[in-house]
């Protein structure tokens, strides 16, 4: 069936880069999103990304989606201890495109 | 806009006791969706409406489970009986299907915890 997978914890040092990966199985999502969940708190919107592009820079935030491959990846520049929280990638379904799938969430750990 | 609204935040209640979570979507979406969250499972859709209608419903865990939409602006999620099982986050979501981007917003969640 449909899936979307990533890795559930990435731990990094203040400062660096953190690049938090996704696949996913549907070939026909037409959009991907990354949401995050800070502490004790509900899923923001960070970005997203059109299935027909490649990249989508917003600030720190970058986007990479290779579609061949069906990889999904949220790159975050110059890490900070904000920045703590779990990340879900999630992909719309082949048949709606307001029911996605979800990933499992991927923790960013921050390392002063 | 306040985006999404839901009450309680925290419940704490009994086993066998009846619980409603309540959901307020943001004016003008037309599409709305209950969320559970746990450690185990991770994040899972029990429901969702469009133009208040049930549309999908098949992640429900079980009779016990309930979701209404009487109106535009409001929803309720109903456990009755509830059991310690059910204990987990419960999140309302909205969107605007048909829209360029029909992106969920989430609301703060529900913390539930059944003794």
């Amino acid at each position: 069936g449909e899936d979307v997978e990533q890795s559930l914890f990435l731990s990094v040092r203040e400062g660096d880069s953190s690049v938090i990966n996704c696949t996913y199985t549907d070939s026909s999502s037409t959009y991907l999103y990354w949401y995050k969940q800070e502490p004790g708190a509900g899923l923001q919107l960070l970005t997203y990304i059109f299935s027909n592009m490649d990249m989508k820079q917003d600030q720190r935030l970058t986007v990479l989606l290779n579609k061949k491959d069906k990889h999904l990846s949220l790159r975050i520049a110059d890490t900070q201890t904000g920045d703590s929280a779990i990340y879900f990638c999630a992909a719309s379904r082949r048949d709606s495109n307001y029911q996605l799938i979800w990933g499992a969430g991927t923790k960013l750990i921050i390392k002063p | 806009d306040a985006g999404v609204i839901q009450s309680p935040r925290h419940e704490v209640t009994e086993m066998g006791q009846e619980v409603t979570l309540r959901c307020k979507p943001i004016s003008g979406h037309n599409s709305l969706f209950w969320y559970r969250q746990t450690m185990m499972r991770g994040l899972e859709l029990l429901i969702y409406f469009n133009n208040n209608v049930p549309i999908d419903d098949s992640g429900m865990p079980e009779d016990r489970f309930s979701a209404k939409m009487p109106n535009a602006s409001f929803s309720t999620l109903k456990i009755q009986p509830s059991e310690p099982r059910d204990s987990a986050v419960y999140f309302c979501a909205s969107s605007l299907v048909g829209g360029r981007l029909e992106t969920q917003y989430f609301g703060p969640g529900t913390r539930l915890l059944v003794l």
